[in-house]
């Protein structure tokens, strides 16, 4: 069970939008449609921000939004703003009652 | 509003075994999945394993000749037992509650974390 791939960094100015891809086998992310991803801040615990590949907990701006091609999951964060700067996490349903999380991005606003 | 606290001793020798419990407030322990997840310093989450009210569980295959979880519904808590521990157990440790459904791979709500440190 090998942690889903992220790339270590995204970057884009304010307004912008930015895409995380998550990336993992037809095992985990291809076989199930239980993708979700979190938001974390420095210090803080992680925070729900996308389920089930696309719906958005209560809460949490439409900015947000989640997509799955294949083996790999994407974050898009549309119109960056600044307390969007954090790291991101994707997790996967991986069978077997498992579950798998990403390596992590950063995302930064120039 | 529900709310996760975990407790336990911040600091363990290696080859002891680590000891943390989640309290449950705002809501009942029941009839979710509850799971222990990990962070080492500058590092990712690592799921480590879930534990439903009834007391059924799974662990991360990694881990799960190491890891030992319980419940304790009439105190709304559950707990961790990780044993064998070295340098490289050293993380943040996070409880956080799942669906109702096990495959539905999220968790909606997260305890503050509390950092174990591995070291004699």
């Amino acid at each position: 069970q090998s942690a889903l791939t992220q790339p270590r960094s995204v970057s884009g100015s304010p307004g912008q939008s930015v895409t995380i891809s998550c990336t993992g086998t037809s095992s985990d992310v291809g076989a199930y449609n239980y993708v979700s991803w979190y938001q974390q801040h420095p210090g803080k615990a992680p925070k729900l921000m996308i389920y089930d590949v696309s719906k958005r907990p209560s809460g949490v701006p439409d900015r947000f939004s989640g997509s799955k091609s294949g083996n790999t999951a994407s974050l898009t964060i549309s119109g960056l703003q600044a307390e969007d700067e954090a790291d991101y996490y994707c997790c996967s349903y991986a069978g077997s009652y498992t579950y798998v999380f990403g390596t992590g991005t950063k995302v930064t606003v120039l | 509003q529900v709310q996760l606290q975990e407790s336990g001793p911040g600091l363990v020798k290696p080859s002891e075994t680590l000891s943390l419990t989640c309290t449950v407030s705002g809501g009942s322990i029941s009839n979710f999945y509850w799971s222990w997840i990990r962070q080492p310093p500058g590092k990712g989450l690592e799921w480590i394993g879930y534990i439903y009210y009834s007391g059924s569980t799974n662990y991360n295959p990694s881990l799960k000749s190491r890891v030992t979880t319980s419940v304790d519904t009439s105190k709304n808590q559950f707990s961790l037992k990780l044993s064998s521990l070295t340098a490289a157990d050293t993380a943040v440790y996070y409880c956080a509650r799942g669906d109702q459904r096990l495959e539905r791979a999220f968790f909606d709500y997260w305890g503050q974390g509390t950092l174990v440190t591995v070291s004699s």
